[in-house]
């Protein structure tokens, strides 16, 4: 059973504008959540985190909203590069156990 | 430290053998985890280290996967009399637990397992 969700596989956006990715969990007990950028023949690389106790996490182009309610967070990267084309991963732990999404991959058309 | 790395980055193997993984963590990380990634799927939880002590271990890990990390550094993942399902990348991820709780995990490149 899939505990956290990213529903696109995929997501093109012109360079400079923004970039939006959904992560949705089912699981109310994680209370903290993270996003990764993996390129090809490589590990996931950690971008930014949020833990259950805000709504919002900023660090430079990249900010993770948190919607505890919906059970849903969001990545928005702006303004996108095409050093930012990967995949994003979502991930969350309610403890020791980190659980990911499928993914989505993002192109940035420059 | 350069970070995570795992040796050896590819490995392949017939049916039936046996494999072996390598993961050197960040040094001062005392927690290790072990995931696979099938193509198409995000990075599935094996297993945990919190310095050598297995903590956890998933459903996952069927008896024909071992995992030892011996005086809490690197760690070892065995698979013994691999099956064709076995195929798959195999990551390792260490962070740093804080009493706050919530960490970051830093993964490894990756070894990438094919049976034949």
């Amino acid at each position: 059973d899939q505990q956290v969700k990213q529903n696109s596989p995929s997501l093109s956006v012109q360079e400079g504008r923004i970039s939006i990715l959904n992560c949705d969990y089912t699981n109310s007990m994680f209370d903290y959540f993270l996003w990764y950028k993996k390129y090809p023949a490589e590990g996931p690389t950690f971008l930014i985190s949020i833990s259950s106790i805000k709504d919002k996490n900023e660090d430079g182009r990249f900010t993770v909203f948190l919607n505890k309610s919906a059970k849903h967070l969001s990545l928005h990267i702006v303004p996108s590069q095409p050093g930012d084309s990967a995949v994003y991963f979502c991930a969350a732990s309610g403890g020791n156990q980190f659980y990911f999404g499928t993914g989505t991959s993002l192109t940035v058309i420059p | 430290d350069t970070g995570v790395s795992q040796n050896p980055r590819h490995k392949i193997t017939k049916r039936g053998q046996n494999v072996t993984f390598r993961c050197d963590p960040i040094s001062e990380h005392n927690r290790l985890y072990w995931y696979r990634q099938t193509l198409g799927q995000g990075p599935e939880f094996l297993t945990y280290f919190q310095n050598e002590a297995q903590l956890e271990k998933s459903r996952l890990l069927s008896d024909r996967f071992s995992a030892e990390r011996p005086k809490g550094s690197f760690s070892t993942l065995e698979i013994q009399r691999t099956e064709q399902g076995d195929s798959a990348m195999y990551l390792c991820a260490s962070s740093l637990a804080r009493p706050s709780g919530g960490s970051e995990q830093f993964f490894g490149p990756g070894t990438r397992l094919t049976v034949l």
